[in-house]
């Protein structure tokens, strides 16, 4: 099992939809979860991080935690064009603090 | 600004001709990585420095090796590259790994 896991994709969501994009991890220790928006050829963005079981909202942007479950999410409202990206989750994992990255999933915002 | 400045943005380098990339940082951050992207692949880490402290990956070629000469740049040494080493290198820094990690623009690394 991959430390962090995310569907490839692409995922095609209509302008002004809602996209949902999934991860899981597999260390159950893990207290830090971070979402970074990578743009072809260009480095990875910090755009959300989440420690806490729950949501947690910036802007258009809505992270979602359950370590239970061992899940973590990030939710786009009204998806723009220029949302259309890669995006890389990523955990803190807990036994030596290094992040780990899934290999992220593929957005793509239908104009 | 504080940020973090890789250079160069593009590298073309011989098959087998040692090649450095480098990195600064203005954010005064004490743990410094060096990361190899290939396409449409996870970013892989290949070292880090906290502070002094140099950390490898026990997967990481022998042919990859780093240096930090003071808290603002690391440097990336590849003595060998070879064809399979043609990536993007991201160097990112972070204050103890708390609030993640800072990342400069890339390095684009050709080996011909």
């Amino acid at each position: 099992q991959k430390e962090v896991e995310q569907n490839s994709g692409p995922l095609s969501v209509p302008e002004g939809a809602i996209a949902s994009l999934n991860c899981t991890y597999s260390d159950r220790g893990s207290q830090s979860f971070f979402w970074y928006r990578q743009y072809s050829g260009k480095s990875p963005e910090l755009i959300m991080f989440i420690y806490s079981n729950g949501d947690k909202e910036d802007g258009r942007f809505t992270a979602q935690l359950n370590k239970a479950s061992q899940y973590v999410s990030l939710l786009i409202r009204d998806s723009q064009p220029s949302d259309s990206a890669t995006y890389l989750c990523a955990v803190k994992r807990n036994r030596d603090d290094k992040i780990i990255f899934g290999k992220g999933t593929r957005l793509h915002i239908l104009p | 600004d504080a940020m973090v400045i890789q250079n160069p943005r593009y590298q073309v380098t011989q098959f087998g001709k040692p090649v450095t990339l480098s990195c600064s940082q203005t954010l005064n951050h004490n743990v410094m990585y060096w990361y190899q992207q290939k396409s449409s692949q996870a970013p892989k880490l290949l070292f880090h420095y906290y502070d002094k402290d140099f950390n490898n990956e026990a997967d990481t070629p022998d042919n990859f090796q780093s240096r930090r000469p003071n808290t603002s740049f690391c440097f990336l040494d590849i003595r060998s590259p070879g064809l399979g080493d043609a990536a993007m290198y991201l160097c990112a820094t972070s204050n103890s790994g708390l609030y993640g990690y800072t990342f400069g623009s890339g390095t684009r690394l050709t080996v011909v």
